[in-house]
């Protein structure tokens, strides 16, 4: 079945600098992917989606584009800033029929000070 | 927006209740999802629905029932609540076409002692 890997935990780093979280996919056809954020206490929103290859989602600063050829929608953010830290959450889900998102196991980021 | 509204943020429960946890949705979603998120092991589909009076089981289901009488609402029974099920429950819904994300509640976290 379709599954999604993302690096493991936890990231830690210094405010201003650079975010890369791997996520990889395996899945059949063309699905969508998406990238989800987690702040303490509170449940999932939707950061940013893809819904074919080389697409770019981005929102707040966070980019993540869709390769198709390396099955994989990293996000990215040039600076970040002690509000983001929290749970990152990659996900995909096929287009057709009532299929459920597939999640990876979340990856959490500290950014300090 | 559409907003996903979980009954209780925070439960106690005994071993041996019968607990529901209730989620509503305003949006006329017809997908809905119930999931359960422990460290270490991110998030768990335990059911979820793809319209009125239609349920499917997720990946771990023992232990839980659900119940969509009315499109807005999807509850989470546990039939007899155990410790091992202590855990945060995300609810979430979703269109049914087209390659959209869920939107999430804000969780119930449920202590069973």
């Amino acid at each position: 079945g379709d599954s999604v890997t993302q690096m493991e935990g936890p990231v830690t780093l210094s405010e201003e600098a650079f975010l890369t979280i791997n996520c990889t996919y395996t899945a059949t056809g063309y699905p969508s992917l998406f990238w989800y954020v987690q702040y303490p206490g509170e449940g999932l929103q939707l950061l940013l989606k893809a819904t074919k290859a080389d697409d770019k989602g981005s929102n707040k600063g966070f980019e993540a584009t869709y390769r198709k050829e390396t099955t994989s929608f990293h996000l990215e953010k040039g600076s970040v800033q002690v509000s983001d830290s929290a749970v990152y959450f990659c996900a995909l889900t096929q287009n057709s029929g009532n299929t459920p998102l597939v999640f990876g196991k979340g990856t959490r980021l500290s950014v300090i000070a | 927006d559409v907003k996903v509204t979980q009954s209780s943020r925070y439960l106690v429960k005994r071993t041996g209740e019968k607990v529901f946890l209730e989620c509503v949705q305003d949006m006329d979603h017809e997908n809905m999802f119930w999931y359960r998120q422990d460290p270490g092991l991110g998030l768990r589909l335990i059911y979820f629905s793809y319209d009125v009076k239609m349920k499917e089981k997720g990946d771990i289901p023992e232990g839980y029932s659900v119940s969509r009488e009315k499109k807005e609402r999807f509850s989470l029974i546990l039939e007899s609540a155990s410790t091992n099920q202590t855990s945060m429950y995300l609810c979430a819904s979703r269109l049914l076409l087209g390659t959209g994300g869920y939107t999430f509640g804000s969780g119930t976290r449920l202590t069973v002692v």
